[in-house]
């Protein structure tokens, strides 16, 4: 699986847009892009994912750059309850290859502020 | 629906000790996985599964051992506790190896 690099810690002011960033300049064309969330200690929660287009759920909203060497994890009105730490995960979803359980990184610890 | 269940919440061993960390899953999903967390770190990758009667090491096997009897048990085991296997850990699975995974709400182990 790829390798991510995303920064250790971000601040956001309540009501405002959360904006997240991945680097995965090494990934391949079988390889999708997942977003998790890990609220003070309890187990990750799955928030999005997406290969080449961008994709929007009732969490959230994932953008990928056209050559996805980068994607950004959009949270539109961040809440006090936002205040996570954020794993990208780069990885394959079918075929062979790669890993077959998502393995995480430090990520992105995220705090929301009033 | 349950989800994915641990227990116990929190446990306290003493060297040596050896003790069962149960995993339950009712969503029918052929992926388990077992993750430990330390303070300020991410997720490690124990062991996984990919099915019943099928297992395979993570990055960190080292002191445990899994089995994987029915689809819906996956318990990690710790033959010989050590403090420095002292840490958070989760149990998650999957549907697929594309889905997403849904983790349980994790186990405190505490080594003294």
């Amino acid at each position: 699986d790829a390798k991510t690099t995303q920064p250790p810690s971000m601040d956001c002011a309540e009501g405002r847009a959360a904006n997240l960033p991945c680097n995965h300049s090494t990934i391949s064309g079988n390889e999708y892009v997942y977003w998790y969330r890990q609220i003070h200690s309890q187990g990750p929660q799955y928030i999005i994912h997406g290969l080449k287009n961008n994709e929007t759920n009732e969490m959230a909203s994932l953008i990928i750059t056209e050559d996805r060497k980068s994607s950004t994890l959009i949270l539109p009105h961040a809440t006090l309850r936002d205040t996570a730490v954020y794993y990208c995960i780069v990885r394959v979803g079918t075929g062979s290859g790669g890993s077959y359980i998502p393995t995480f990184g430090r990520g992105t610890s995220l705090i929301v502020h009033p | 629906n349950a989800g994915v269940t641990q227990t116990p919440k929190f446990q306290v061993l003493k060297t040596g000790q050896s003790m069962t960390l149960q995993c339950a899953q009712d969503m029918n999903h052929e992926y388990m996985s077992w993750y430990r967390q330390d303070p300020g770190m991410g997720l490690r990758l124990i062991h996984y599964s990919v099915g019943a009667g099928i297992t395979d090491q993570g990055e960190v096997p080292n002191g445990y051992n899994v089995s994987r009897s029915t689809t819906e048990d996956f318990p990690l085991r710790l033959l010989s506790a050590a403090p420095s296997q002292t840490s958070v850990y989760f149990c998650a699975s999957s549907y697929s190896r594309d889905g997403e995974a849904f983790f349980g709400q994790g186990t405190r182990l505490t080594v003294v």
